[in-house]
């Protein structure tokens, strides 16, 4: 186990929508990056978060936005949904910024736009 | 920018083979190497990582990985293959940034 929880497991949005996807990070790890799979591909870095503050961003737009708590918790939020944001989120946490420290990824969020 | 090419779509090996998956990567300077398995409906588990210093690194379930400067590959072994190790493989790279850069995967079928 990896001591990282993400909800919902799975969700099915309509095109337009917002999607809220939260993420439980290992207690004592002030670093949450998210992460888009989709489908046949690997994962694809979206941003990350270190105390409370966006610390990079991947090529994503705008409407992808998050949030992270001093409780060790995150947030992805996905405005104006459209059918290719289907796919696998994954959060993973990490004890500080660092390069090269160990990420310990969830079991991640299917969501599906229809 | 760092990258990391994983040639082979698929691979199919016998319980009891060897396996060997390929890993090319694209960085500048030092980075720091992954690689992870993901089992169907999964999240990433870690196999392994390399950092610094020797290059042959041992991980979890009887995975090992040699990383080869000269030719900027990460490749993972295993001597003998599981059912069990049925699954899809990530290579990823890391580097003096945030971020991990993932390769395509392999996907890997055990056949008795």
């Amino acid at each position: 186990e990896t001591g990282v929880t993400q909800s919902p497991t799975h969700l099915i949005k309509t095109r337009g929508q917002q999607v809220t996807l939260r993420c439980s990070s290992q207690s004592g790890h002030n670093t949450v990056s998210w992460y888009q799979q989709a489908l046949g591909q690997g994962p694809q870095f979206i941003f990350q978060y270190y105390r409370e503050e966006e610390n990079g961003r991947g090529n994503f737009p705008p409407r992808f936005s998050g949030l992270q708590f001093p409780n060790y918790s995150s947030e992805l939020n996905v405005n104006a949904l459209e059918l290719d944001d289907s796919a696998l989120y994954l959060c993973a946490s990490q004890l500080d910024r660092k390069a090269g420290n160990t990420i310990y990824f969830g079991e991640g969020s299917w969501l599906t736009v229809v | 920018a760092q990258s990391v090419t994983q040639p082979d779509i698929h691979i199919t090996v016998s319980e009891g083979a060897s396996l060997e998956l390929r890993c090319n990567y694209s960085y500048g300077a030092t980075p720091y190497l992954f690689w992870y398995v993901q089992s169907p409906g999964q999240g990433l588990q870690l196999l392994l990582k390399y950092f610094s210093g020797d290059t042959l690194v041992q991980g979890i379930k009887g995975f090992e990985a040699e990383f080869k400067r000269s030719q900027s590959s990460f490749n993972l072994r295993k001597p003998s293959v599981h059912w069990s190790d049925a699954a899809e493989y990530f290579c990823a790279v890391g580097a003096g940034d945030y971020k991990l850069s993932f390769g395509a995967g392999t996907t890997v079928t055990v056949r008795a």
